[in-house]
């Protein structure tokens, strides 16, 4: 079952403009995990935001959980073209004892020159 | 420079025909991860591997296999019983050391049916 959903699906900006995602989850979580995927290549980690932070901060990067709504926002500040990717949320279920994440299906984000 | 290694980048399978999708780390992670991607979708759980000669199903099993002999290598095998194999296959690795860590992918296996 899905446990992330990011919203929106696609999100179109110009280069200099803050992007912002979104991801929902259904379980109680240990953490959430932000990844970027290039076209045709593997993903790549971005920032981890533990259950009992509520913000989080890398770079250009900020991510904030609301585990009392159970959703997480990834923002990208004073974006880049380089930026253009496909974000996904992932989350790590508590409660287990294996070390799997499930993911979203991910914000294809594209930013113009 | 440490990372991930997956071979081929591009399959081609014939009907009937069992392939093995390669997966090498020099991460010296524990745990690691097969899975699946299709156009548009995000990441399904094949297998995964928290420790040398010992692996779980994830959610979408059927008509796959792997082994795990060695801490650095995590091969997936495509079997002829998978009738719907066109797919992105991501393999990733982690340390469990301190609990839950950040997963570290390769690049990707893109599988075909000819």
């Amino acid at each position: 079952s899905q446990q992330g959903e990011e919203d929106p699906q696609a999100l179109s900006i110009q280069e200099g403009e803050n992007a912002t995602m979104n991801c929902s989850y259904k379980t109680s979580i240990n953490n959430l995990q932000w990844y970027r995927q290039n076209s045709g290549r593997g993903l790549v980690h971005l920032i981890l935001i533990r259950s009992n932070e509520r913000e989080k901060h890398s770079g250009r990067l900020r991510v904030t959980l609301d585990t009392s709504k159970k959703s997480s926002s990834l923002l990208i500040t004073a974006s880049r073209a380089a930026d253009t990717a496909s974000y996904f949320c992932a989350t790590d279920e508590s409660g287990g004892s294996n070390y799997k994440l499930t993911f979203g299906k991910g914000t294809l984000l594209t930013v113009n020159p | 420079d440490g990372g991930i290694t997956q071979s081929p980048k591009y399959l081609f399978r014939k009907e009937g025909q069992n392939v093995t999708l390669s997966c090498e780390q020099n991460l010296n992670h524990d745990a690691m991860y097969w899975y699946r991607q299709d156009p548009g979708q995000g990441l399904r759980l094949i297998y995964y591997s928290q420790i040398v000669n010992d692996f779980q199903k994830g959610d979408i099993a059927e008509g796959y296999s792997v082994s795990r002999e060695k801490k650095e290598s995590f091969p997936l095998t495509v079997t002829s019983a998978q009738k719907n194999p066109t797919a992105f296959y991501l393999c990733a690795s982690s340390t469990i050391f301190q609990g839950r860590q950040p997963q570290h992918f390769g690049d990707g296996t893109r599988l075909s049916i000819l």
